[in-house]
């Protein structure tokens, strides 16, 4: 039950973009669809952001955009805000029934 | 909207045991996997632990198998996570987070406010 591996840190001026990669195995995120994204700003409930690879819950903004190729899944933030400012976890069906997060990547907004 | 809010938190002993709850409302609670994550100070989100959503099934990350035990209450639309052999290392917040699939956990859709568990003599 290895956490999956993401870049400690991230940033982009207003308007820029971002992307995150989060790195597995073919147990987990290479081997099904069941990759998720979560933000989190500290003190608050995390939010899940992107299911299923590349779905968006109703309500997150399409500035949010996911992807997968392998063992590696990656998370887009365009169009940058203030308020994306964040910690942001992918997470991923382990394939023995567990689940894995990634180990968060801190993205700030100069 | 589901609604999730946990409860049980404090300080405890090293070696003691804590029980958590969690009360949920706005979803058909014995449909889906309900799950707990944990975050200890100044590190990254952890799964815990989920169960199904007839309670049949059990699963546990390998860092609490044989100390915490999860259950639920379909009557009572509540998970429960029973500490025991608490240790130094499981001081954290502890959220409760309603999963998207109803056997295997996959997706956690919504999360609770969380609940802090100090493991400290």
């Amino acid at each position: 039950q290895s956490a999956l591996t993401q870049p400690p840190s991230a940033s982009g001026s207003p308007g820029q973009s971002v992307t995150i990669s989060c790195t597995g195995t073919s147990s987990d995120v290479g081997g099904h669809d069941y990759v998720s994204w979560y933000q989190h700003h500290p003190g608050t409930a995390p939010k899940l952001i992107i299911y299923e690879v590349i779905k968006r819950p109703s309500g997150v903004p399409d500035r949010f955009s996911g992807s997968k190729s392998g063992n590696t899944a990656s998370l887009t933030v365009s169009g940058l805000q203030a308020e994306d400012e964040a910690d942001y976890y992918c997470g991923s069906y382990g394939g023995r029934q567990n689940f894995v997060f990634g180990t968060g990547t801190k993205v700030t907004v100069l | 909207e589901a609604q999730l809010s946990e409860s049980g938190g404090g300080l405890v002993q090293p070696g003691g045991s804590l029980r958590l709850s969690c009360g949920a409302s706005g979803f058909t609670f014995s449909f889906y996997v309900m799950n707990w994550v944990r975050q200890a100070p100044g590190k990254g989100l952890e799964w815990v632990s989920g169960i199904s959503g007839t309670g049949g099934s059990t699963y546990y990350a390998d860092s609490v198998q044989g100390r915490f035990t999860i259950s639920r209450d379909n009557s009572k639309n509540t998970v429960f996570l029973q500490m025991n052999s608490l240790r130094a290392e499981d001081t954290a917040v502890y959220y409760c987070a309603k999963d998207d699939g109803n056997w295997n956990p996959v997706t956690l859709g919504h999360w609770g406010q969380g609940s802090l568990v100090t493991v400290s003599s």
